[in-house]
């Protein structure tokens, strides 16, 4: 079955640590997006990427990085720079230029310790 | 930024009732998307309508369009306890971005 899958699921961070979170899709879509998603609130996107090797920022870019260096995978960077990485982190993906609708996976969990 | 704005943020019905979302939003779209999130899960795609339609069906659900208002409404008939979520409305923007509002909290009573 295609679909996009996010791991962890759980992660826990300390103070000042990098992580990484991984996504994976194997739908051919060419655009990937990541959003965080704080309790009670709505997405806000953080990177997103419309091809291989090219990626944009989003509304809340400052104290992540991404890479794209495949089409299956767009893994979100937390750094420390990060001031307040606790949240709900959700991946997704879509066919470029058509606008139609996002495949999101099932997110991680980040909480710093 | 946050382009759509749900009302009411929660809304709690009884099983087999009505349940009516709305969304307001700012600028002009090339279509609206409502998505449902359970508990702690990823959302769900659940219906698109296009800016140029005004109505639009998907088995219980049906949503609304007014361009003229800048607003959507999500009708969720004969509603189930399985239906208790968030639901969300998106706006694509340019960019192929979509930009979510902050939700309803639907929650139904068996």
């Amino acid at each position: 079955d295609g679909g996009i899958t996010q791991s962890p699921k759980y992660l826990f961070r300390k103070e000042g640590q990098n992580v990484t979170l991984s996504c994976e899709q194997n739908l051919n879509h060419d655009a990937m997006y990541w959003y965080r998603q704080d309790p009670g609130q709505g997405l806000r996107l953080i990177y997103y990427s419309q091809i291989v090797n090219d990626f944009q920022k989003g509304d809340i870019a400052e104290g992540y990085s991404v890479s794209r260096e495949k089409k299956e995978s767009f893994p979100l960077t937390v750094t420390s720079a990060q001031k307040n990485p606790t949240a709900f982190y959700l991946c997704a993906s879509s066919i470029t230029g058509q606008g139609g609708g996002y495949t999101f996976g099932s997110g991680t969990r980040l909480t710093v310790v | 930024s946050q382009q759509g704005e749900e009302d009411p943020q929660a809304l709690s019905i009884q099983e087999g009732e009505n349940a009516t979302m709305n969304c307001s939003y700012k600028t002009s779209i090339n279509n609206l998307q409502w998505y449902r999130q359970n508990s702690g899960r990823g959302l769900v795609h659940l219906i698109l309508i296009r800016s140029n339609e005004r109505e639009k069906h998907s088995g219980r659900l049906r949503v609304t369009l007014d361009t003229s208002k800048k607003s959507s409404s999500l009708l969720i008939t004969a509603s189930r306890a399985a239906d208790t979520a968030s639901y969300f409305c998106a706006t694509l923007e340019y960019g192929n971005k979509l930009v979510f509002g902050a939700g309803t909290i639907l929650r139904v009573k068996s």
